[in-house]
């Protein structure tokens, strides 16, 4: 069993709309939870994180966490075509860090 | 914003030949990571350093890879001799310290093995 787990998309939503990408991870120890956004031959830049559970705003973008059923999200509102990028999830057990795979997102104009 | 900086950015080379790569991270930061990632797949760990020692190089393969932090601060990795299935993008990252703490990565360096 991995990690980390996310759809690979892609995910395509119109201009405007939420976006919403899912994770969910393993082992409940995980501690900290991060969410980065990768642009094709970028390098992985940092969105959110989150450490306890509930949400988390900043801007348009809302990070949930559910230790309890292991379930991590991140929603996207109003979404904009720079928005389209690919979406990593990570966290972070015992001062290592796991990733998925990661979610494409395309946001049509 | 202070940054992670990497370099080269772009490396071709040829199999058996030999690569370095040279991250510098963002002064204080501590703890110091080197990934791969492979295309649409997630960054995968090759080694991370806590000041100037390795804390995890278990999916390093050591027959080929190096990596050192002499003076904890830079870093380089180096791959000899290269092959083909190295050609990926070699990220370094770095955080503050505490588990707790966000990864910071460089620009990437893209590696391409003929």
């Amino acid at each position: 069993q991995k990690e980390v787990e996310q759809n690979s998309g892609p995910l395509s939503v119109p201009e405007g709309a939420i976006a919403s990408l899912n994770c969910t991870y393993s082992d409940r120890g995980s501690q900290s939870f991060f969410w980065y956004r990768q642009y094709s031959g970028k390098s992985p830049e940092l969105i959110m994180f989150i450490y306890s559970n509930g949400d988390k705003e900043d801007g348009r973008f809302t990070a949930q966490l559910n230790k309890a059923s292991q379930y991590v999200s991140l929603l996207i509102r109003d979404s904009q075509p720079s928005d389209s990028a690919t979406y990593l999830c990570a966290v972070n057990r015992g001062n290592q860090f796991y990733f998925g795979t990661g979610t494409s997102l395309t946001v049509i104009p | 914003e202070a940054e992670v900086a990497q370099s080269p950015r772009y490396k071709i080379t040829e199999k058996s030949q030999a690569v370095a790569f040279w991250c510098d991270p963002i002064s204080g930061h501590a703890t110091l990571y080197w990934y791969r990632q492979i295309l649409g797949q997630g960054p995968e760990l090759l080694v991370q350093f806590q000041d100037e020692s390795v804390v995890d190089d278990s999916q390093l393969p050591k027959d080929r890879f190096s990596a050192e932090r002499l003076k904890g601060v830079d870093s380089t990795l180096k791959i000899q001799p290269a092959e083909l299935g190295d050609s990926a993008m070699y990220l370094c990252a770095s955080s503050v310290g505490p588990a707790d703490s966000p990864l910071h990565f460089g620009n990437g360096t893209r590696l391409t093995v003929t």
